[in-house]
């Protein structure tokens, strides 16, 4: 059980295009859902916490009219890069906190590289 | 900042158990520690996590010291399929967010 999965695995677009990316925990709930980055040889950096049916908490740094989220359910957040530039260029991670186990449960990420 | 220092990299044999050390002295008495990994190009997957006793699953031991103040991770019988980058996280005041550090790249050799 906890399995989180992500959409598209990856995708590549043009510069100043938004794309959109999928989190779904499938087998359980989840009311807080995060999102990562992570460059090349680097560690995980947390970008924003997304809570279902409220707001979105950035960390410090992290524009969020760049990265919109929106945790519409307790089995899905969407994260969208608007007007994305190569430096946006990233593997993105999300991940699901299971009440249950006390744990947070990662999706296979999500590689972006913008042209 | 992450809470906990770990050793760059390690080497393991493979077959041998596989002995991840990790600090975090600064640990109060609620906080949890857990254990992910990540291998190249996918999401960290769940290991084990523990508050002061030791652990065991299908996947690995925690060995958590008397004091809190450092852990193990022991993987049992390591095999090629284990090389990966190994991160050790205390888990803040309840809170459900996790910082991670640099973590450990352990490479299992054949």
């Amino acid at each position: 059980g906890a399995v989180v999965s992500q959409h598209p695995s990856w995708v590549i677009c043009k510069s100043g295009t938004s794309v959109k990316i999928e989190c779904r925990s499938l087998d359980f709930q989840a009311t807080t859902m995060f999102w990562y980055r992570q460059f090349p040889k680097k560690s995980l950096m947390l970008m924003a916490t997304s809570n279902e049916g409220s707001k979105a908490t950035y960390e410090q740094g992290v524009e969020k009219d760049k990265f919109l989220i929106n945790h519409a359910s307790l089995t899905l957040s969407t994260l969208t890069v608007t007007s994305a530039h190569p430096e946006d260029s990233s593997f993105y991670i999300c991940s699901a906190f299971r009440d249950f186990t006390d744990t947070q449960y990662f999706g296979p990420g999500t590689r972006l590289t913008v042209l | 900042d992450a809470k906990t220092t770990q050793p760059t990299s390690m080497d393991c044999a493979e077959g041998r158990a596989a002995n991840l050390p990790c600090n975090h002295s600064t640990i109060s008495g609620n906080e949890y520690v857990y254990w992910y990994r990540q291998i190249h190009s996918q999401g960290p997957q769940y290991i084990i996590h523990g508050l002061k006793n030791n652990e065991t699953n299908e996947m690995a031991s925690l060995i958590i010291t008397e004091d809190r103040k450092s852990s193990t991770l022991i993987l049992p019988h390591a095999t090629l399929r284990d090389t990966a980058v190994y991160y050790c996280i205390v888990r803040v005041n309840y809170g459900q967010n996790f910082v991670f550090g640099p973590g450990t790249r352990l490479s299992v050799l054949p």
